[in-house]
């Protein structure tokens, strides 16, 4: 079993629709979560930290579930520059060493 | 702010030669690490250093592939010799400290002929 799994994709959405990805991992005792974008032929980038409340930044929320071990990521209202791949990312607490899930492939069609 | 600075930005290079690719991470950051992407394998991680010490190499391929860090502000990932199954970008990344958010810089295009 892979530490962090996504579902590859692709997910084809209509402006303005909402997605929603979920990702699970397998090590309980994991310690801290983000959301990584990577738009085609360039570098990952930080989308946001993922926080045990759930949080929202815009038409971001990303949600934890430390009892289940899955992480989520719902996008309001999307828009075409929303296409990209999404990186589910834990932080297993191996001395730094962050695990990054294969990533789910999103395109936004007008 | 000067993010992570990687170069070259694309390398091509015949099967054989000795390939080097170099880092500067974001002034600060005490935790650099080597990625490789592939449309296969996806991002999977080299090797990382935490202030200049390498503390996980598991991920290095072979011993055709070898990283320093000589000082916090400079780190290189040498193959030699090179292979065409090595054809991949290779990205860095340093962190603050250790588990915190990576920052990525743009990668650098290896392709071996």
């Amino acid at each position: 079993r892979k530490e962090v799994e996504q579902d590859p994709g692709p997910f084809n959405v209509p402006e303005g629709a909402t997605v929603a990805f979920n990702c699970t991992y397998s090590n309980s005792a994991s310690q801290s979560f983000f959301w990584y974008r990577q738009d085609c032929r360039k570098e990952p980038k930080l989308l946001m930290s993922v926080y045990s409340s759930g949080n929202e930044d815009g038409r971001f929320t990303a949600q934890l579930n430390r009892a289940s071990q899955y992480i989520s990521l719902l996008i309001r209202d999307s828009k075409l520059s929303d296409s990209a791949t999404y990186l589910c990312v834990v932080n297993p607490g191996r001395r730094g060493k962050l695990i990054f899930g294969q990533g789910t492939e999103l395109s936004v069609k007008p | 702010d000067a993010g992570v600075i990687q170069s070259p930005r694309h390398e091509v290079t015949e099967m054989g030669q000795e390939v080097t690719l170099r880092c500067k991470p974001i002034s600060g950051h005490n935790s650099l690490f080597w990625y490789r992407q592939t449309m296969m394998r996806g991002l999977e991680l080299l090797i990382y250093f935490n202030n200049n010490v390498p503390i996980d190499d598991s991920g290095m391929p072979e011993d055709r592939f070898s990283a320093k860090m000589p000082n916090a502000s400079f780190s290189t990932l040498k193959i030699q010799p090179s292979e065409p199954r090595d054809s991949a970008v290779y990205f860095c990344a340093s962190a603050i400290s250790a588990g915190q958010p990576q920052h990525f810089g743009d990668g650098t295009r290896l392709s071996i002929l």
